[in-house]
């Protein structure tokens, strides 16, 4: 099992460029998430989807848009990058205990 | 909004000291969840406390739910540099909103 998958790995970004952060699940998982990690800051909630066709709005939503495209995937927008939306993006997925799994993680400099 | 306050924010130890993470929400929680990431890794499940007063052990680690249910704490025994990482609280506000602390970072000196 692949289990959460994204892609790319890696971005660097020009300010004002958009661009679009694909994950997959291969869990048959209802409820997916957004993260975002900066140093001493934790992880922060960006969008979740508790499940397919719907989408809400977690701590520091401003400046992305999400897309439930069906149960498996679930893609993260940045219209219009800014410097600081330079971070190390996580998605997850979690099963219905409440178990998060992560993906590997995006690397997004945006210069 | 839910937030979890997580202490300390750092610690070093001396291989074979123990260690202890704390953390502290101002409300009553439902649950709550302990992740460790790897430097450089994505953040892995530990385990999910849900009892008033619980305590789990895996191993070396031990996990307490406050008897109020507004902290909990993860401590290790006997670091060893396989420990080293950062261990994160998670709880929910809502039901599907998982909201993290802000995490302790584990160095062990060998």
């Amino acid at each position: 099992n692949a289990g959460v998958t994204q892609t790319p790995k890696f971005q660097v970004l020009k300010t004002g460029q958009s661009m679009t952060l694909q994950c997959a699940q291969d869990m048959n998982h209802n409820s997916m998430y957004w993260y975002r990690q900066d140093p001493g800051m934790g992880l922060r909630l960006i969008y979740y989807s508790a499940s397919e066709g719907t989408t809400d709005k977690g701590e520091v939503p401003n400046g992305y848009n999400v897309s439930r495209l069906n149960k498996r995937e679930f893609s993260l927008r940045l219209e219009s990058a800014a410097p600081s939306q330079t971070s190390v993006y996580f998605c997850a997925s979690t099963n219905r205990g409440g178990e998060a799994f992560f993906g590997q993680g995006t690397r997004l400099t945006v210069v | 909004g839910q937030q979890v306050m997580q202490i300390p924010q750092y610690q070093h130890v001396q291989e074979g000291e123990d260690f202890t993470t704390y953390c502290n929400s101002s409300t009553t929680l439902s649950n709550i969840q302990w992740y460790k990431q790897r430097p450089g890794g994505h953040p892995v499940f530990l385990i999910q406390l849900v009892k008033s007063g619980e305590v789990k052990k895996q191993k070396r680690l031990t996990f307490q739910f406050g008897e109020a249910k507004k902290n909990s704490s993860l401590h290790i025994t006997a670091t060893q540099t396989t420990d080293v990482g950062t261990y994160f609280c998670a709880v929910t506000s809502g039901t599907y909103k998982y909201i993290f602390g802000t995490g302790t970072r584990l160095k062990v000196l060998a």
